[in-house]
Order: structure tokens, then C-alpha cells, then sequence
């Protein structure tokens, strides 16, 4: 199945550090979510790109779709010690009405402050 | 209410025990699903129901048995599981479209000894 690669596995950063993670197919994807996870918690679903080049932003956070949808981004701002957690992008695939979402095996942000 | 609520949080089984896990939505969610999630590891899926429907099981081994009685509710039954299913099992629920993202609940903590 498709599957997507997300690098890097593990990011250290200082607070006040900006923060990328990257997200990659071989195929196209339909749509693609970002999902934050803390130490000890639950996914928590951010946000959904699914046009070619989209661009969003929530406060500190930008998420990118690649133009030939076959990457995306999030970047973090001025990184602070709330921002620890592991962030997975996801990709959304169908078949007919069902819904499957796969996971990137995730970036793990930790934060010195 | 926003939330999947997943009993019991934390689970002890002996390997020849019969257990459930429960999870429950008020969200009007047509779609359920189970998530098994490794230390480390992204969430993986298990099985996806649809309109009360199972529509995907992810060949996962019959010593797990999905359940969904109702549009709000859904089960799974554990059976003579072996140590290495010792996991987090994440119970999450979304419209079942695409532009929708995932709602999960806290998840399971599972030990098998």
C-alpha cells in the first residue's frame, strides 16, 4: 500500500529554535493531516491540506502541500516547551466510501528551555 | 460533546482471560475505528466501521474481535492474546469524509502477561 516517509525521526531544538518536519510520497496523495501526539496522550488531529501548494497557518504553525502533492511540511516558529510532542502527518486514502488513514512513523520534538 | 471516551484506561490480562474494551461518541460520527499504537511507533490501523458496518479489518488476528452495537458505540473484545499485543489501543471516530479529520480518544493501555 502507499505508504508516506516522514524525516526527521527525532528533532532536539532550544526553545525560541524553529522546527521543520517533512513529509514524502512516491505517489500522489489525496489529502494529507497533521496530527500532534504528547508524551503519554492521544493524536490530536491540527489540520488537513488537500490542494496542490496549499499553505496554512495556525499561530506559530505553517502546513504545506507540495505542488505535485507528493510532499508536505510543518514548521514551527520560535519553537517553546509546549510544542514537545511527536508530530505525525497522515495520509487519507479512500476506496469507495471507506476512509483509511495511514500514519508517517512521525517527528519527535523536544524542547530545551 | 467533542470527545471519544474509551474505558477501561489502563488494562492487566492474563493470557487466557476474556476482556473488552469499550469506546463511546456523541459526536453524530458515522465512522469508528481501532488503533493499536507500539512505544514509539505511529498508530497502526486495525478496523474501520462504517455506518455500523465493518468495512475494513487490517487482517488482524481473530483473538481480536470488533464490535459496534450501535452508531455510538464500539467494542473489542480481547481473547487469548500473547504478551507481544501489550499496546495502546486508540479508539477514534470522524465523519467518514474526506474532509474531516479524526477525532481519538485517550486509548487503552493494554498489558499482557
Amino acid at each position: 500500500g502507499q505508504q508516506v516517509m516522514q524525516i526527521p525521526q527525532y528533532q532536539h531544538v532550544q526553545e525560541g529554535e524553529d522546527f521543520t518536519t517533512y513529509c514524502n510520497s512516491s505517489t500522489t496523495l489525496s489529502n494529507i493531516q497533521w496530527y500532534k501526539q504528547r508524551p503519554g496522550g492521544h493524536p490530536v488531529f491540527l489540520i488537513q491540506l488537500v490542494k496542490s501548494g496549499e499553505v496554512k497557518k495556525q499561530k506559530r504553525l505553517t502546513f504545506q502541500f507540495g505542488e505535485a502533492k507528493k510532499n508536505s511540511s510543518l514548521h514551527i516558529t520560535a519553537t517553546q516547551t509546549t510544542d514537545v510532542g511527536t508530530y505525525f502527518c497522515a495520509d487519507l486514502n479512500s476506496g469507495g466510501s471507506n476512509y483509511k488513514l495511514t500514519f508517517g512513523k512521525g517527528t519527535l520534538l523536544t524542547v530545551n528551555p | 460533546d467533542t470527545e471519544v471516551t474509551q474505558t477501561p484506561k489502563h488494562l492487566v490480562m492474563g493470557m487466557t482471560n476474556k476482556k473488552s474494551l469499550k469506546c463511546e461518541q456523541h459526536m453524530g460520527h458515522r465512522a469508528m475505528y481501532w488503533y493499536k499504537q507500539k512505544a514509539k511507533k505511529p498508530p497502526e490501523l486495525m478496523f474501520v466501521y462504517s455506518y455500523e458496518k465493518l468495512s475494513i479489518n487490517e487482517s488482524v488476528p481473530s483473538r481480536f474481535s470488533p464490535e459496534c452495537p450501535n452508531s455510538s458505540l464500539l467494542n473489542l473484545h480481547l481473547h487469548a492474546l500473547q504478551p507481544e499485543d501489550s499496546a495502546l489501543y486508540l479508539c477514534a471516530s470522524s465523519q467518514g469524509r474526506r474532509d474531516y479529520g479524526y477525532t481519538f480518544g485517550s486509548g487503552t493501555r493494554l498489558t499482557v502477561v
